[in-house]
C-alpha cells in the first residue's frame, strides 16, 4: 500500500488569495488524483496528473483555477486561485494500487475553509 | 452526472444490528470499490469487486454485485460503534473512478 501526506491538513483563508496543497507519496506512482468533497457531498475527480505531462482536468474544472504541478514520481501540487467561499471543501489526493491493484489510496485530505 | 446513487442517505442503528447499504450506477464497469470515510478525513479502501463477480467476503464485510441491474450493495454484519462513518461506492471503468453519493451510517452503543 501507499501511504501519502498532505499539507496543510487544515487552513482559513481570505476570498481573492491562493492556497497551495501539497501531496507526498512514499513510492513512486505513474498517476495522482486530485478530488474535492465540499460539505456534506462525495467526491468529485478534478484532475488528474501524470509526471512530465499537464495535467487532464474534468469537466467544470479549469487549468486557471486548480493549477496542478506534477514535478516527480513522488509529489503533486494543486492551487486554489482567486479563492471564494464556494471553495470551501475538503481536496483530497490519491494513487492507484501498485502492480494493478485497483483500489486506491487517499492522502488525509486539506480542508479549506474560505472566508 | 455519472455519479452513482447511494441509499440509504443516512442509517442509524444498534450495536450488533447488520447494515445494508446499496449503490446504483450508470456506466459499464471493470469494477467496483467500497469506500469508508471517518469525520471528513482521507478514504479508506473496503473491499473491490470485478464485474465478473457476482459476491465477495471480507471479514464482517459482504458485497453483492448486479451489473444487469447495475447495482451493487454492502452489509456490514455485527456492527459496532467503531464502523460509524460514511460508506462510499466506487466504480471504475476506464482509468478514472466515480463516486457515489455516499451513506452516512451511525451505530449506537
Amino acid at each position: 500500500s501507499a501511504v501519502i501526506s498532505q499539507k496543510p491538513s487544515r487552513d482559513i483563508c481570505q476570498r481573492g488569495t491562493s492556497l497551495t496543497i501539497q501531496c507526498q507519496v512514499d513510492s513512486q506512482v505513474t498517476m495522482m488524483f486530485w478530488y474535492r468533497q465540499q460539505p456534506g457531498q462525495s467526491l468529485t475527480l478534478i484532475a488528474t496528473a501524470n509526471q512530465g505531462s499537464e495535467a487532464t482536468y474534468e469537466s467544470g474544472f479549469v487549468i486557471d483555477k486548480f493549477p496542478i504541478s506534477r514535478p516527480n514520481l513522488t509529489f503533486s501540487t494543486l492551487t486554489v486561485s482567486n479563492m471564494s467561499p464556494e471553495d470551501s471543501s475538503i481536496y483530497l489526493c490519491s494513487v492507484d494500487g501498485a502492480g494493478g491493484r485497483y483500489e486506491q489510496y487517499f492522502g488525509p485530505g486539506t480542508r479549506l475553509t474560505v472566508t | 452526472s455519472q455519479q452513482g446513487e447511494e441509499d440509504p442517505q443516512a442509517l442509524s442503528i444498534q450495536e450488533g444490528e447488520n447494515a445494508t447499504m446499496n449503490c446504483s450506477y450508470k456506466t459499464s464497469i471493470n469494477n467496483l470499490q467500497w469506500y469508508r470515510q471517518n469525520s471528513g478525513r482521507g478514504l479508506v479502501h473496503l473491499i473491490l469487486i470485478r464485474s465478473n463477480e457476482r459476491e465477495k467476503h471480507s471479514g464482517r464485510l459482504r458485497v453483492t454485485l448486479d451489473t444487469s441491474k447495475k447495482s451493487s450493495s454492502l452489509l456490514i454484519t455485527a456492527s459496532r460503534a467503531a464502523d460509524t462513518a460514511s460508506y462510499f461506492c466506487a466504480t471504475s471503468g476506464t482509468y478514472k473512478y466515480i463516486f457515489g453519493t455516499g451513506t452516512r451510517l451511525k451505530v449506537l452503543a
